[in-house]
């Protein structure tokens, strides 16, 4: 029973192209959230969302939309791929700040 | 601003050394503390927490004491083992408005048979 699944685990692509990431928790958690790990493992918030609405965003270029369909999914979709977005992507979620957030496996983007 | 500052790794060890991974905070308010853990290719995984002074967060034989005196979080363990091998990160979330982590730059523990 995976708590929090992100597809694609892997996602190789050219510089210019669009792409998504999606991700889902089964966790019943109201807040979920997007952050970014570079090649020097620095992890760094991106979005977050409670209940369907932005809560957080980073000053994160606006090719970077995330979109929450509901509460138990928050996808992010890259518009015009540059070689500096090439990073793993976590997905999280939480209920409270007091109980911790929970991660997803990653999703390793590669930008050639 | 709130920012977390850990030691520079790697931390190089044999196994059933003693570990300390050093972490300190500086927060408006009062944060709660976190650590987490990245096996190679993983996730990150909660490994311990604590929410107030004096809080002692352990798991897996890891402990950690929420230190407001001194605004630390330091990490330990008695004996370390081969698979406790990772990247571990401090993070804190403070406790009022909206939750978003603020993570430490990771310290990477080689453990060695």
């Amino acid at each position: 029973d995976t708590a929090v699944s992100q597809t694609p685990k892997y996602l190789v692509t050219q510089m210019g192209n669009d792409k998504s990431i999606k991700c889902e928790q089964n966790l019943g958690h109201d807040t979920m959230y997007w952050y970014k790990q570079d090649s020097k493992k620095f992890l760094k918030i991106m979005f977050s969302y409670n209940n369907k609405e932005l809560i957080i965003n980073e000053t994160v270029p606006n090719r970077f939309s995330p979109k929450s369909p509901d509460k138990a999914h928050l996808n992010l979709h890259i518009n015009s791929l540059e070689l500096g977005d090439s990073a793993v992507y976590f997905c999280a979620s939480s209920q409270d700040s007091v109980r911790g957030q929970f991660f997803g496996p990653g999703t390793r983007l590669t930008v050639l | 601003g709130n920012s977390v500052t850990q030691m520079e790794g790697p931390v190089t060890l044999s196994e059933e050394a003693f570990l300390t991974i050093n972490c300190t905070y500086t927060a408006t308010g009062y944060p709660s503390l976190f650590w987490y853990v990245q096996y190679p290719g993983e996730g990150l995984q909660l490994l311990l927490k604590a929410t107030k002074a004096d809080d002692k967060g352990s798991n897996k034989g890891f402990e950690a004491t929420y230190r407001k005196e001194t605004t630390s979080f330091h990490l330990e363990k008695g004996s370390v083992q081969v698979s406790d091998s990772a990247v571990y990160f401090c993070a804190l979330s403070l406790n009022t408005g909206f939750q978003k982590l603020v993570f430490g730059t990771g310290t990477r523990l080689l453990v060695s048979p």
